[in-house]
């Protein structure tokens, strides 16, 4: 299986702060890749596709970035609902997987 | 706008069936080219893609679970379904069933989940 790795765990940032998630696949997947974004109790939501395509309705200021086998997500300037947990997914080879997720809290 | 509901008993007894139901509106499953897949997650846990089904009844399952798990669609009722074998305590989640985006003929990451169902094995 495709191990992905995010990083950080936890992040805490404060409304207005530009913010990166980074997400290490253990092999090039090139750009099969998808971004969501998750609240407790809620299903995920997807934000980014290809690597870096934004999915119709996902605010400008969230963008993406993929090559080989290194993915990250930008938030530009976090804004109050931005805070959540967001996983990385390959959908390259299967089966396909998840990264553990990042939780972006309130500093 | 397509629209998925997961719905099956909360709770399932060691060594049984699970048994869950994913209905579909807004779209045709027989006329939908696209692919239907079950995601689960525990509780305070990261997510699981389980398998997915296309209307072709072609389905891919996540090894770890292939020898106990079964994806089938039933046309008539616009549902899809999900049964995983001798379940353990270390099946209790939270069961999405989610769709793929569909751009140009090609398939990327998940565009529409159903609200979710939890599940609990326990005697």
């Amino acid at each position: 299986d495709i191990q992905m790795t995010q990083s950080p765990s936890t992040l805490s940032a404060s409304v207005g702060d530009r913010v990166t998630i980074t997400c290490r696949a253990s092999q090039n997947i090139d750009t099969f890749l998808a971004w969501y974004q998750q609240k407790p109790g809620k299903a995920p939501k997807l934000l980014i596709y290809k690597g870096s395509i934004l999915y119709s309705g996902v605010p400008s200021r969230f963008s993406g970035s993929a090559s080989g086998a290194e993915s990250s997500l930008t938030i530009s300037s976090l804004q109050p609902d931005d805070f959540a947990t967001y996983y990385c997914q390959q959908y390259d080879v299967y089966p396909w997987t998840f990264g553990q997720g990042t939780k972006l809290e309130i500093k | 706008q397509v629209q998925l509901q997961e719905s099956g008993p909360g709770l399932v007894k060691p060594s049984q069936t699970l048994s869950l139901t994913c209905t579909v509106s807004g779209a045709s499953l027989i006329n939908d080219q696209n692919y239907w897949s079950w995601i689960r997650q525990p509780a305070g846990k990261g997510l699981e893609w389980i398998g997915r089904i296309y209307i072709s009844g072609s389905t891919n399952y996540q090894p770890s679970l292939q020898s106990r798990v079964t994806i089938s669609l039933d046309t008539s009722k616009n549902q899809v379904s999900l049964k995983l074998r001798s379940v353990t305590a270390a099946d209790t989640a939270v069961y999405f069933c989610a769709k793929q985006l569909v751009v140009g003929g090609f398939y990327y990451g998940f565009d529409v989940w159903g609200q979710g169902t939890t599940v609990t094995v326990s005697s």
